[in-house]
């Protein structure tokens, strides 16, 4: 099982609904960083956090250490916001230390 | 004006052959990235350098080799390449490592090259 778990694998809306990606870790971290995959490849960082939540114009993400868990959540979203969203841990402890472990990302699709 | 930027974008070549992906950055950033998605669009870290030190080192097959003239630069040559290299590469860059200390906000936010898709054929 990965060490960083995403949920959902696929997700499609209508534009204008809220979305909620959801992240879920098994080892001790430091930070959380959401990234954004464009259709085109390129990758966008968008939130690091390790504590509360960050807002971001229409994007916030949240996490709980307790728990292990972290969601990016986009209100009224967009076509435009159709991207695969990955979020990735940076390890605590370990000989992972400092590495970023990542999920196998959220693939999101906004129709109009 | 590309923030970091890689070279080539694509890169198709035969088993066998030595190649190098460029990347700089231009932020004045302290720590480069090297990161390899595969087939199935799985991110994983190869490694990184701060101040031309080596910090992180996955376990990559010593075919591939990082190099860093300066702080601007992080160069990925592959050695002997095998069909299972073919995946694209990334580069990135941030102001810090993310390795242990305690950076001020948003020092370790990652910014990411745009890729560079090699072929292996």
């Amino acid at each position: 099982k990965n060490e960083v778990e995403q949920s959902p694998q696929n997700l499609t809306a209508q534009e204008g609904e809220f979305i909620t990606i959801n992240c879920s870790y098994s080892v001790g971290i430091s930070a959380l960083h959401w990234l954004q995959q464009h259709p085109g490849g390129g990758i966008v960082s968008l939130f690091m956090l390790s504590s509360g939540k960050k807002k971001h114009g229409r994007l916030i993400a949240t996490i709980n250490i307790q728990e292990k868990h972290s969601s990016l959540h986009i209100t009224a979203s967009h076509p435009r916001d159709s991207a695969v969203y990955i979020c990735a841990v940076r390890s605590k402890y370990g000989g992972s230390q400092g590495n970023l472990i990542f999920g196998k990302g959220t693939k999101l699709s906004v129709k109009p | 004006d590309t923030a970091v930027s890689q070279t080539p974008k694509y890169l198709v070549t035969q088993m066998g052959n030595d190649k190098s992906i460029k990347c700089e950055q231009n932020l004045g950033h302290d720590t480069m990235y090297w990161y390899k998605q595969d087939s199935k669009k799985f991110l994983k870290i190869m490694f990184s350098y701060n101040n031309k030190e080596l910090i992180i080192n996955e376990t990559v097959p010593n075919r591939f080799s990082p190099k860093s003239p300066d702080k601007a630069h992080l160069n990925l040559h592959i050695n002997s390449l095998e069909l299972g290299d073919s995946a694209v590469y990334f580069c990135a860059s941030s102001q810090h490592g993310l390795a242990g200390g305690n950076p001020p906000p948003g020092a370790n936010v990652l910014t990411f090259g745009a890729g560079s898709r090699l072929t292996v054929l």
